[in-house]
C-alpha cells in the first residue's frame, strides 16, 4: 500500500511568514510523529498525535508551532511568524500501535528554507 | 532523559569490507526498544535492524547485525560485505516501550563505501 507522504517536497519562504506542512500517514495508523532534523544534526521530536488528540507537545520550541490532525489521518505543522533558525527538514512519521515493537514509518520530509 | 550518543561522525570502508558503527545510549529503564535507521540523500529514513531490550540475542538482517551489550548500553551495527549502497547516514534510536512512543535519535554517522 501507499507510505506516508509529505507535502511540499521543498518549501522556500521569507522571514516572518507563515507555512503549512502536510503529512498523509499510512491508512490505518493511529498513531503520527513530527520530527525535525536541522543541518548536521540527529532528528528531534516535535509532537506526537493518537488520533486527533496530542497529548504531548513538549517538543515544540516556541509557540509559533502548532499542528493539528482530522479525521485521524492528515496532519498539518504550522509554523507562524518563520525565523531561519527553523529552516530545517521536517519528517512526519506513522505507526499502527503508538508505543508497540512496530516499525515507525517515515515519510520524505519537507525541507523549509527560510530566507 | 533518555539520551543516545553516536561519537563516529563520520565511517569509510572499502567495498566488500565489515564496518562497524558504535552507539551508546543512557536510560534507566529496563524495558525498550532499540533501532538502526539508514537515510540515504533522497532523505527517506528507512529502517534496517531493531531489537528488543529483554531479549539477548543480537538482531540480525541479511549483512546487518548488531551487538548489543545491555549491561555496558551499547547498540553497535555491523554491516558485511559492505556495497555502494550502504553509503547514506545511519541513525542509532531508542523507543521506551509502551506510552508514546517517539523515538529519541543520536546525530548521526555518516558513512562513505569505497568501490
Amino acid at each position: 500500500g501507499a507510505g506516508v507522504s509529505q507535502s511540499p517536497s521543498n518549501k522556500v519562504t521569507e522571514k516572518g511568514k507563515d507555512v503549512e506542512l502536510r503529512c498523509d500517514p499510512i491508512s490505518g495508523h493511529t498513531a503520527l510523529y513530527w520530527y525535525r532534523q536541522s543541518l548536521g544534526q540527529g532528528l528531534e521530536f516535535l509532537i506526537y498525535f493518537q488520533g486527533n488528540s496530542a497529548p504531548d507537545k513538549s517538543g515544540l520550541p516556541s509557540d509559533r508551532f502548532s499542528a493539528e490532525r482530522t479525521g485521524g489521518s492528515v496532519s498539518t505543522l504550522t509554523i507562524q511568524r518563520t525565523q531561519q533558525e527553523d529552516s530545517a527538514v521536517y519528517l512526519c512519521a506513522s505507526i499502527e500501535v503508538a508505543g508497540s515493537y512496530n516499525e515507525q514509518f517515515f515519510g520524505p520530509g519537507t525541507r523549509l528554507t527560510v530566507l | 532523559a533518555q539520551t543516545v550518543t553516536q561519537s563516529q561522525p563520520e565511517m569509510s570502508v572499502q567495498e566488500a569490507e565489515t564496518v562497524t558503527l558504535s552507539c551508546t545510549y543512557d536510560t534507566s529503564e529496563s524495558d525498550y526498544y532499540l533501532f538502526w535507521y539508514k537515510q540515504p540523500p533522497s532523505r527517506q529514513m528507512i529502517l534496517v535492524i531493531r531489537q528488543e531490550a529483554y531479549k539477548q540475542q543480537n538482531a540480525t538482517e541479511n549483512r546487518f547485525s548488531v551487538n548489543f551489550q545491555k549491561a555496558a548500553k551499547s547498540f553497535s551495527l555491523k554491516i558485511s560485505d559492505s556495497q555502494l549502497g550502504d553509503a547514506a547516514m545511519y541513525f542509532c534510536a531508542y523507543r521506551s516501550r509502551g506510552s508514546q512512543g517517539n523515538l529519541i535519535f543520536g546525530k548521526g554517522t555518516k558513512l562513505s563505501v569505497k568501490p
